[in-house]
């Protein structure tokens, strides 16, 4: 059973647009949610999220935890083809006892020209 | 800075044959991973040690063998490879005590003929 679930799975979009990306999870007691950007090679950090309702904001992108509805968005705004990759999003546990970090299974967003 | 370094970075093996993916990181964390991925798999978790001498199972563990025998570095062993062990491999580190994001290797390209 999936810890960290995201949605969709899959998007496409036209330059210009705006998408929101979810992704709800089932770990508790988590000391950090965070989401990457991929690419073609390794997964880059864009985002960590620690407290609910601070939003964090990089450019076009921002993003925000509801620990009490256990779910985070990640928003992008005019998009542009450069933003085309893989989504991932990840729960660190908090815990010397708890070891795992679990990933959800990405969104694939495509952007057109 | 060096991060996480993996390698090999490519790699081709014949069904049967055996290899180590070494992954090393010099930021001093407790954590370590082995990921796998694959084409609308997101992140697998292979294998993960939360320290030094300690090793646990992952999500999809069968067919590999893993050492921490060093704080820095992370063995993932292959003892008879199989086609099905054909993915991209990812080392990922973090630190429990220190409220950052996980760093990720440059990933192993494997194909398992």
């Amino acid at each position: 059973e999936d810890k960290v679930v995201q949605s969709p799975l899959s998007l496409v979009v036209h330059e210009g647009d705006t998408v929101t990306l979810n992704c709800s999870y089932e770990v508790t007691n988590f000391r950090s949610l965070l989401w990457y950007k991929q690419e073609k090679k390794a997964p880059t950090f864009l985002f960590m999220l620690t407290s609910s309702g601070i939003e964090k904001k990089s450019g076009r992108l921002s993003s925000i935890l509801d620990k009490k509805e256990l779910f985070s968005i990640l928003n992008i705004t005019a998009t542009q083809t450069g933003d085309s990759a893989i989504y991932l999003c990840a729960v660190i546990p908090r815990g010397s006892t708890l070891g795992r970090l679990y990933f959800g299974r990405g969104t694939q967003l495509t952007v057109w020209p | 800075n060096a991060g996480v370094t993996q390698t090999p970075k490519f790699r081709v093996l014949k069904t049967g044959q055996s290899m180590t993916l070494l992954c090393a990181q010099d930021m001093n964390h407790e954590y370590m991973y082995w990921y796998r991925q694959d084409p609308g798999m997101g992140l697998r978790l292979i294998h993960y040690s939360v320290g030094e001498g300690t090793t646990a199972k992952g999500e999809v563990p069968d067919g590999y063998n893993v050492s921490r025998l060093k704080k820095q570095n992370f063995l993932l062993g292959l003892e008879s490879a199989a086609p099905s062990q054909t993915s991209v491999y990812f080392c990922a580190s973090v630190s429990p005590g220190l409220n950052t994001e996980a760093f990720f290797g440059q990933g192993t390209r494997l194909t398992v003929v």
